[in-house]
């Protein structure tokens, strides 16, 4: 079965650190992978996603970028964080069977911003 | 375009209530609808999809294409209800699901 791992769990930077969030799947191959957004009061918000290797898509303009620098792995990074980057970020590839839609997440990474 | 309005923010009701968590969707085509879950200190997961026509843990959830709608109901809200719901919607072909903004159920004892 497969499984996501994300880390780390919590953290909390300064305004203006650098960051990077990983995200590793298992029991999969080449699978889509996304990066979702928990932040208050604005609900699930799609941030980037990817099909491949290297291929990545941007759904919103921000102070974020994503990398997929191989099958398995995905990693949220940012060089000078902002305030409002605070939130909970998710990782998620599609589960079931086909393209059901249905996804599958992570456990989270919950990121606070001072 | 396709879209998903969640209108409440928060639903607070009673143990034993009924309870309806509200979804619209706007999308031109057939979609596919989908109601995730995140309890306390749990991950986002599904609950139920339209194409199912099942009920879990008690929750239900009918595709009316007429209005647009997706609503999830329960007829006896458990405290164990209490969580953030988000209703989904993919689109045919798109693998990429919009969310709503998510409706914070409690549920009092």
């Amino acid at each position: 079965s497969q499984t996501i791992h994300q880390w780390p769990a919590t953290l909390v930077q300064p305004v203006g650190s650098p960051l990077s969030l990983e995200c590793t799947v298992e029991g999969t191959s080449n699978p889509n992978l996304y990066w979702y957004r928990q932040a208050a009061g604005r609900g699930l918000q799609l941030l980037f996603y990817s099909v491949g290797i290297g291929q990545i898509s941007s759904e919103v303009p921000q102070n974020l970028s994503a990398s997929r620098p191989q099958d398995r792995q995905f990693i949220l990074s940012s060089k000078k964080l902002l305030l409002s980057d605070s939130g909970f970020y998710l990782c998620a590839l599609p589960g079931g069977q086909g393209n059901t839609g249905e996804l599958f997440f992570g456990e989270g990474s919950r990121l606070t911003v001072l | 375009a396709q879209r998903v309005t969640q209108p409440e923010k928060l639903l607070s009701v009673f143990k034993g209530a009924p309870v309806e968590l509200k979804c619209n969707y706007s999308y031109s085509g057939s979609p596919e609808l989908f109601w995730y879950v995140q309890y306390s200190r749990q991950r986002l997961q599904l609950l139920l999809r339209h194409i199912s026509r099942e009920s879990i843990k008690g929750f239900t959830a009918d595709l009316n294409k007429g209005e647009t709608s997706f609503h999830l109901k329960k007829p006896f809200a458990q405290e164990e209800d209490s969580a953030m719901y988000y209703c989904a919607l993919q689109g045919g072909g798109s693998y990429i699901p919009t969310f709503g903004r998510g409706t914070s159920l409690i549920v009092h004892p």
